[in-house]
């Protein structure tokens, strides 16, 4: 199974900034999700993104997937304080269940 | 509508003990999975449930075992704890659509002393 590799491993901004977060991933992929983590909390899901898919936005969040390259982004726009979190993304293979997760991107937002 | 709970939510053991973690599914889901994660590390996927089955497992010893019941509830036991098992042990559930999209729980902190 695959997991995502986010880079970087971590970030700082200041309040009002983007805050942009890569991920990248080794085979074809049926989806790939995005989820966020409060600290020692579980894991909120963000968003879903097909492979059929090159953009969506919900709210402050963009995601884009080039599966040319096997890489996604989160954007994160006009980020606040309360984005401070850790930030996953989970690539899905077509038959699989389970999400794979990386490491991470720590993102700290500076009010 | 109630989320994904799980129980407790801290737990401290010693070595060599035996431990059940319990997590009840979002209402409407039928499908859990149970992870781990380490301290600074991402989950990783222990396996999950359905239909009262284990469906899929991930590369953890037969320490770790599971039941789910006919209310979709699902246990995680661990048995001889070893000090690395200590771990924030998460709860998903997921249903229709077939996404795999998955709602978590809180968490069980599980520390092993």
């Amino acid at each position: 199974s695959q997991q995502g590799e986010e880079d970087p491993q971590a970030l700082s901004i200041q309040e009002g900034e983007n805050a942009t977060m890569n991920c990248s991933y080794k085979t074809s992929i049926n989806n790939l999700q995005w989820y966020r983590q409060n600290s020692g909390r579980g894991l909120v899901h963000l968003i879903l993104i097909r492979s059929n898919e090159r953009e969506k936005h919900s709210g402050r969040l963009r995601v884009t997937l080039d599966t040319s390259k096997k890489s996604s982004s989160l954007l994160i726009t006009a980020s606040r304080a309360a984005d401070t979190a850790s930030y996953f993304c989970a690539p899905m293979d077509t038959g699989r269940r389970a999400l794979t997760f990386g490491s991470g991107t720590r993102l700290q937002v500076q009010p | 509508d109630a989320g994904v709970t799980q129980s407790p939510t801290h737990l401290i053991k010693t070595r060599g003990q035996q431990v059940t973690l319990r997590c009840s599914p979002k209402s409407g889901h039928d499908t859990v999975s149970w992870y781990q994660q380490a301290l600074g590390q991402g989950p990783q996927f222990i396996f999950q449930y359905y239909e009262e089955e284990e469906r899929q497992r991930g590369n953890f010893p037969d320490r770790f075992s599971g039941h789910q019941f006919p209310n979709y509830s699902s246990e995680l036991n661990v048995n001889a704890l070893l000090l690395g098992d200590s771990a924030l042990y998460l709860c998903a559930s997921s249903g229709l659509p077939r996404n795999n999209e998955q709602f978590f729980g809180p968490g069980t902190r599980l520390t092993v002393l």
